[in-house]
């Protein structure tokens, strides 16, 4: 059972390449969600999915795309990366029944954008 | 978004001392939980509470549902060298999907 898992670790683009954060959970969870951490900032969701075939955007959306073909994987994409998007991406997947709920986290992707 | 307060922002402490943390929102959640992240890993579940005055151990960490569910407290006993790390408060509405996040107390811990 390997919970969560992101990759790659760390990432360097230049500005204006695209590249696609891949995350997996192998807990059968229906909701996963995509976050960027910033100094001083705290976790910010950017976009999240109740199950296949839906998703929707949360607080800081913009930049990033997403799809959930599958129970298991929900990937980031950064279309036209930027320096703004510079940050450490968490992905993270939910219990989300009533009186359960948790969420656990993959382990991170470090993103420097020059 | 809503907005987590989470205090205090910073704290360092002699080994062997007793922390307490705590936040609070000005929403109604269902849900409370508390993480740990250590430097370059992601935020690791410590605690989960779902009733509100609900009081949960795990080892030396005791947390608390707030009884107006607009908080909630984090205590950890004879502090170690190993509690050096950020912790999280996050919360959840049953009316929603989204968990908010607080914006983290640092904790370092002096041998």
């Amino acid at each position: 059972n390997a919970g969560v898992t992101q990759t790659p670790k760390f990432q360097v683009l230049k500005t204006g390449q695209s590249m696609t954060l891949q995350c997996a959970q192998d807990m059968n969870h229906e909701y996963m969600s995509w976050y960027r951490q910033d100094p001083g900032m705290g976790l910010r969701l950017i976009h999240y999915s109740v199950g296949a075939g839906i998703t929707d955007q949360g607080e800081v959306p913009n930049g990033y795309n997403v799809s959930r073909s599958t129970t298991e994987d929900f990937p980031l994409r950064l279309l036209s990366a930027a320096p703004s998007q510079t940050s450490v991406y968490f992905c993270a997947s939910s219990v989300d029944r009533v009186g359960e709920e948790t969420q656990y986290f993959g382990p991170g992707t470090r993103l420097l954008v020059l | 978004g809503q907005q987590l307060n989470q205090s205090p922002q910073s704290m360092f402490i002699q080994e062997g001392e007793d922390v307490s943390m705590n936040c609070t929102s000005s929403s109604i959640f269902n849900t409370w939980l508390w993480y740990k992240q250590d430097p370059g890993e992601g935020p690791v579940l410590l605690i989960a509470l779902y009733k509100a005055g609900e009081l949960t151990s795990n080892g030396r960490l005791t947390a608390q549902f707030g009884i107006t569910r607009k908080d909630s407290f984090l205590n950890i006993s004879a502090s170690i060298p190993s509690d050096v790390g950020i912790y999280f408060c996050a919360g959840h509405q049953n009316t929603g999907n989204q968990f908010y996040f607080g914006t983290g107390t640092s904790l370092t811990v002096i041998p």
